[in-house]
């Protein structure tokens, strides 16, 4: 079983569209961040979010942390084609983040 | 930013054949390292954790025979994957965090590519 629970799995949208997709867990992380990964590439880094209760956006992302600091989301505004990759939540609980699980993943399309 | 270079991108091999793959931390130090392993369209799955001038801590069901790790400097890890089999073919990307942070994320290579025929 996955520490991190993400969901949707896969999200086919059109351009324009908004979206959400989560990550959840039971347990308690000092840190949380959410990575955009392209086709053969690693991942890139799109935020951290170490408070609870904390909101960051990054131009049409918004990022939250839930106040117990289990989950998180990531809420796209008007999805564009190049919106397109997998998204992963990964999830630090050690001091120096030596314990962080990714999430499986969401497979965003979004459709021109 | 930070930069982590992995070499080489990609690998091509005979099964049998032993493979290195280098994770280099190109403008910072990094005293723990991370090996992971990601199959088509899944996540990432953490394979070892590299530690400089220590023994690397291997994942439950990673054999460390196997995947042989070698982290001898603040700024270069190994992984060599001995006597590589087909099921061994997988996409390996390494990370780093930087050394002397607490909650900092960690940074990650562009991957390796591993065929093996």
């Amino acid at each position: 079983t996955q520490l991190l629970e993400q969901s949707p799995q896969f999200l086919s949208i059109q351009e324009g569209e908004n979206l959400t997709v989560y990550c959840n867990s039971s347990s308690v992380f000092s840190s949380l961040q959410w990575y955009r990964q392209e086709p053969g590439e690693g991942p890139v880094l799109l935020v951290t979010v170490v408070t609870g209760g904390e909101v960051k956006k990054l131009k049409r992302l918004t990022f939250q942390f839930g106040d117990a600091r289990k989950d998180s989301s990531l809420h796209i505004t008007a999805a564009q084609p190049g919106d397109t990759g997998l998204y992963l939540c990964a999830g630090g609980r050690g001091y120096n983040n030596n314990d962080m699980r990714f999430g499986a993943g969401t497979r965003l399309t979004v459709k021109p | 930013g930070a930069v982590v270079s992995q070499h080489p991108s990609r690998v091509i091999c005979k099964s049998g054949t032993s493979v290195k793959i280098e994770c280099r931390s190109l403008d910072f130090q990094a005293t723990t390292m991370f090996w992971y392993r990601q199959f088509p369209k899944q996540s990432l799955m953490l394979m070892a954790t590299s530690n400089e001038g220590s023994k690397a801590t291997y994942e439950q069901g990673v054999e460390k025979d196997k995947f042989l790790i070698n982290h001898a400097s603040l700024t270069l890890s190994t992984l060599t994957v001995t006597s590589a089999h087909p099921e061994d073919s997988s996409f390996y990307i390494c990370s780093a965090e930087e050394t002397g942070f607490s909650n900092q994320p960690q940074h990650f290579g562009d991957g390796t590519r591993l065929s093996i025929l």
